[in-house]
């Protein structure tokens, strides 16, 4: 059941530079995203949401972009830090589902080089 | 900043064995959550708790996955008879309010490792 796809299993990146993942959904009942990272032998850490009444959310280097019509979103990181070296999950929900039930993508490791 | 806690962080079990994972959620969270993820695979929801029962849960969550808030601060998922398939990182989760916004994500554990060999 794919409901929630990354297609990309990796994506390298240079200090500084841009980073930009993305995610793709087929359920179109999804009315909510998030993005969470998550670090080796730790839990998925809650970045950034949107709902899917705007098309954009920006909040400090983190900027998720949401198209509905192409069922995809993306998540921008500028600049991109050592840190930021993690996989990233997209998730989302939809109303019919219960509080807290999420649809995991697959995930993106991202490695930033200095 | 709180932490949702889990315990142990790394068990082996023998098939056919009952173990219980334990997690301790954000003190003023109400909504709590176990989810897993199988080594390769993706992150799955399994079950949703509120209020001292079962909220929703998942087809993997069958008769032998249970769940319980025994006191006042733990949450525990049992697996009374774990089979090999149930190896896996089991994330706990909680959040503070009912709707999934900005300032109520779910917040998650660290994870517990589950071998069964």
């Amino acid at each position: 059941d794919q409901q929630v796809k990354q297609n990309s299993p990796s994506l390298s990146v240079q200090e500084g530079r841009i980073s930009i993942l993305n995610c793709d959904y087929t359920n179109s009942m999804f009315d909510y995203f998030l993005w969470y990272k998550k670090y080796p032998a730790e839990g998925p850490t809650f970045l950034i949401s949107i709902s899917s009444i705007k098309d954009k959310n920006e909040d400090g280097r983190f900027t998720v972009f949401l198209n509905k019509s192409a069922k995809h979103l993306s998540l921008h990181i500028v600049p991109s830090q050592p840190g930021d070296s993690a996989v990233y999950f997209c998730a989302a929900s939809a109303p019919d589902d219960s509080w807290g039930k999420l649809q995991f993508g697959a995930g993106t490791q991202v490695v930033v080089t200095p | 900043e709180p932490e949702v806690t889990q315990t142990p962080s790394h068990q082996v079990t023998q098939m056919g064995q009952e173990v219980i994972l334990r997690c301790v959620p954000i003190s003023n969270h109400l909504y709590f959550y176990w989810y897993r993820q199988i080594l390769g695979q993706k992150v799955e929801f399994l079950v949703s708790f509120y209020n001292n029962e079962i909220s929703e849960k998942s087809e993997i969550f069958d008769d032998q996955f249970s769940v319980e808030r025994p006191d006042g601060s733990n949450f525990t998922l049992k697996i009374r008879s774990t089979k090999l398939e149930d190896s896996a990182m089991y994330f706990c989760a909680s959040s503070e309010a009912r709707e999934l916004l900005s300032n109520s994500p779910l917040h998650f554990g660290n994870g517990t490792r589950l071998t069964v060999t």
